[in-house]
C-alpha cells in the first residue's frame, strides 16, 4: 500500500479483555516499530522486528504484551487482559532498514474502560 | 537525565512568520541520527526532516530546516512561512547505539498554534 495502515483505529475495551491490534507496513519495508504514546506524550518504543524476527522487545511493560508478525509484513501487537494504564495509542511504523526514515500509521487509540 | 528536551509546551506564530522549535539532546553514540515529526490532530506522525550526527551541512526540506548545533547538542526545527496546516504537535526525535541496539527515542512535543 501507499502508507502504513493500522486497524482498528480506535478500540473500547472492559478492563481484562485481551484485545489484538494490527498494523500493515509499508510493502518492502523490513522493519517494524511498535509504539506507545500516552496523552499529551510522546511515542515510547514497545519493540522491533526485522523481517518475521522479533529483535528488540525491551519496550514492552510487561508480560501481558505480545506482538508476532510471521510472515514478515502484517504485524500483531495483542494485550492480554488488558487494564486501565493501557489506555493510549499504539502507533506502528515501518522502514526500509533500522536506521533509515520511520513512517508511521495513524494509529489504534485503545481505551479500557 | 532526558535524553531528548523539548522546553516549549506550546507556541503561537502569525501566519507567514518563521518559527523555531528548540530540542536538545543527549547522547555518547558518536553515530546518532535526529528526526523531526509532525502530529496533526488525526493522531499520524509525519516525518519531516532528519539529520545525520556527521552531517556537515544543516538539513532542509522545502519550508523545514533543521538549526543543527552538535557542540550544544542542539537540533532545533525552523519553519518559514507559517501556514494555518502548520498547526500540530511536533516531535524530535534521536535514534543512537545502546548496548549494540538501536534505540529511538522522542521529546514529549510541542503544540504549535499559526494564528491567522
Amino acid at each position: 500500500g501507499a502508507g502504513v495502515s493500522q486497524s482498528p483505529r480506535y478500540k473500547v475495551a472492559k478492563r481484562g479483555q485481551d484485545v489484538a491490534l494490527r498494523c500493515d507496513p509499508i510493502s518492502g519495508h523490513v522493519s517494524l516499530f511498535w509504539y506507545q504514546q500516552a496523552l499529551g506524550q510522546g511515542p515510547e518504543f514497545l519493540t522491533y522486528f526485522q523481517n518475521e524476527a522479533q529483535l528488540d522487545k525491551s519496550g514492552l511493560p510487561s508480560d501481558r504484551f505480545f506482538a508476532e508478525r510471521p510472515e514478515g509484513s502484517v504485524s500483531t501487537l495483542k494485550i492480554q487482559r488488558t487494564q486501565q494504564e493501557d489506555s493510549a495509542v499504539y502507533l506502528c511504523a515501518s522502514s526500509q532498514a533500522r536506521v533509515e526514515t520511520q513512517y508511521f500509521g495513524p494509529g489504534t487509540r485503545l481505551l479500557v474502560l | 537525565a532526558q535524553k531528548i528536551t523539548q522546553t516549549q509546551p506550546g507556541m503561537f506564530v502569525q501566519e507567514k512568520e518563521a518559527v523555531t522549535l528548540d530540542c536538545t539532546y543527549d547522547t555518547s553514540d558518536p553515530s546518532y541520527g535526529l528526526f523531526w515529526y509532525k502530529q496533526p490532530s488525526s493522531g499520524e506522525m509525519i516525518f519531516l526532516i532528519y539529520q545525520g550526527s556527521y552531517d556537515q551541512q544543516n538539513a532542509t526540506e522545502g519550508r523545514y530546516s533543521l538549526n543543527f548545533q552538535k557542540a550544544r547538542k542542539s537540533a532545533n526545527l525552523v519553519i518559514s512561512a507559517s501556514q494555518l496546516g502548520d498547526s500540530a504537535m511536533y516531535f524530535c526525535a534521536m535514534r543512537e547505539v545502546v548496548s549494540g541496539t538501536y534505540k529511538y527515542i522522542f521529546g514529549t512535543g510541542t503544540r504549535l498554534k499559526v494564528l491567522a
